[in-house]
Formats: C-alpha cells, structure tokens, sequence
C-alpha cells in the first residue's frame, strides 16, 4: 500500500519571504502522480499543483513550485514571495496511475507572518 | 460555472442512527469520490461512482454505502454510526478517469 508522509506538522514564514514543505512517499509502482492541496479554513481542497511521476521536470505554478526526487521519493512543495491568503493546511497526496484513489498525508498548517 | 456543492454543511446524529450526505459535481462532470477527513488528519477515502455504480472503493467498513443519480449527483450513507464517524466528509467530482478531482467545501459531522 502507498503511504505519504508529512514531517512537518506546522510551519511558519515571513510574508514575502520563501518556505519549503516536505513530503516523502512510498510505493512499489513506477508510475503514479502527486499533487499538492491547500486548504483554507473554508475547509475545500484547492489543487496547488500536480507532478507526473514520469516527467523529470520540476512543475511550477506561479509563485509555486516543486523538487520532485524520484529515486529518493520526495516532493516538497516550494513557495516563494509568501502572501497572506497562502495560510492554510497544505496536504500532499499520491495517486497511482490507472487508480482513481487520493492518497494524503498528514497535512501541515502553514503561517504567515505579517 | 457551480462548483462541488454538498449539503447540508453541519450535522449532528447520536450513535446507532442513520445520516445520508448529498453531493452535486460541478457542471459537466460524471464522477463522485468522497473522502472522510478526522480531526488533524489528511482525507481518507471512501469510495467513487461512476455511471451509477461504485468503481472503486476504500477500506471502510459496509456501514458506509453510496448511491449516483442519473444526474450524476451522489449521496453517502452511514448506518449505525459510531462515535469514531465523527469527521468532516469531502465530495470530490471529476470528469471521466484520472482526471482531476475538485473538491466541494464538505459537511461536518458530529456523532454524540
């Protein structure tokens, strides 16, 4: 069975400044996706970004991006030019190809600073 | 263009009873996943429909069961609820396989 796992329960960051969230996973498959979701105290999970596990380029989305590590099965989710409205929960999750399941970890609830 | 809506967004059952959930996908979408959240945890999922039929489906027990309507639109049901149902369910919607899921803003539901 996948597991993801996320170290970092809470993190904090200056606004404008830039922070890192972990995330590793486990699996036995070598094609699958990741994705970050952000949510909010509205409670809806917003899709932040997504990884094709066989695309070796990194994907961005703006002030978003990732480190995708396949050998060593991480994925940490960058963010740079921190906002106020990026305080959320953050999950990352796994999906395997040809499986509909979203896998996700624990979550970590970010802060920004003012 | 409505997004994922679900309703209602709060609810409160004692243990033993029944609760059905509904859920609407956003427009143009045939398939329903729905995902139980606890307290401090990541989502776990539940099971999905597609064409009115469960096509996959997660480790839950069979208290948990599900229907589609030919409008695509989705409830869960839960029987004989347990004090550990307590969480927040998400309806997640998506267009076809693999594609990606958008997410309704959930119903939370507490078990006394």
């Amino acid at each position: 069975a996948q597991t993801v796992t996320q170290s970092q329960p809470e993190m904090s960051v200056q606004e404008a400044e830039t922070v890192t969230l972990s995330c590793t996973y486990d699996t036995s498959e070598s094609d699958y996706y990741l994705f970050w979701y952000k949510q909010p105290p509205s409670r809806q999970m917003i899709l932040v970004i997504r990884q094709e596990a066989y695309k070796q380029q990194n994907a961005t989305e703006n002030r978003f991006s990732v480190n995708f590590q396949k050998a060593a099965k991480s994925f940490s989710l960058k963010i740079s030019d921190s906002q106020l409205g990026d305080a959320a929960m953050y999950f990352c999750a796994y999906r395997g190809f040809g499986n509909e399941k979203l896998t996700f970890g624990t979550g970590t609830r970010l802060t920004i600073i003012p | 263009d409505a997004g994922v809506t679900q309703s209602p967004t709060h609810l409160i059952k004692t243990r033993g009873q029944q609760v059905t959930l509904r859920c609407s996908p956003k427009s143009g979408h045939d398939t329903v996943s729905w995902y139980q959240q606890a307290l401090g945890q990541g989502p776990q999922f539940i099971f999905q429909y597609y064409e009115e039929e469960e096509r996959q489906r997660g480790n839950f027990p069979d208290r948990f069961s599900g229907h589609q309507f030919p409008n695509y639109s989705s409830e869960l049901n839960v029987n004989a609820l347990l004090l550990g149902d307590s969480a927040l369910y998400l309806c997640a919607s998506t267009l076809g396989s693999y594609n990606e899921q958008f997410f309704g803003p959930g119903t939370r539901l507490t078990v006394l």
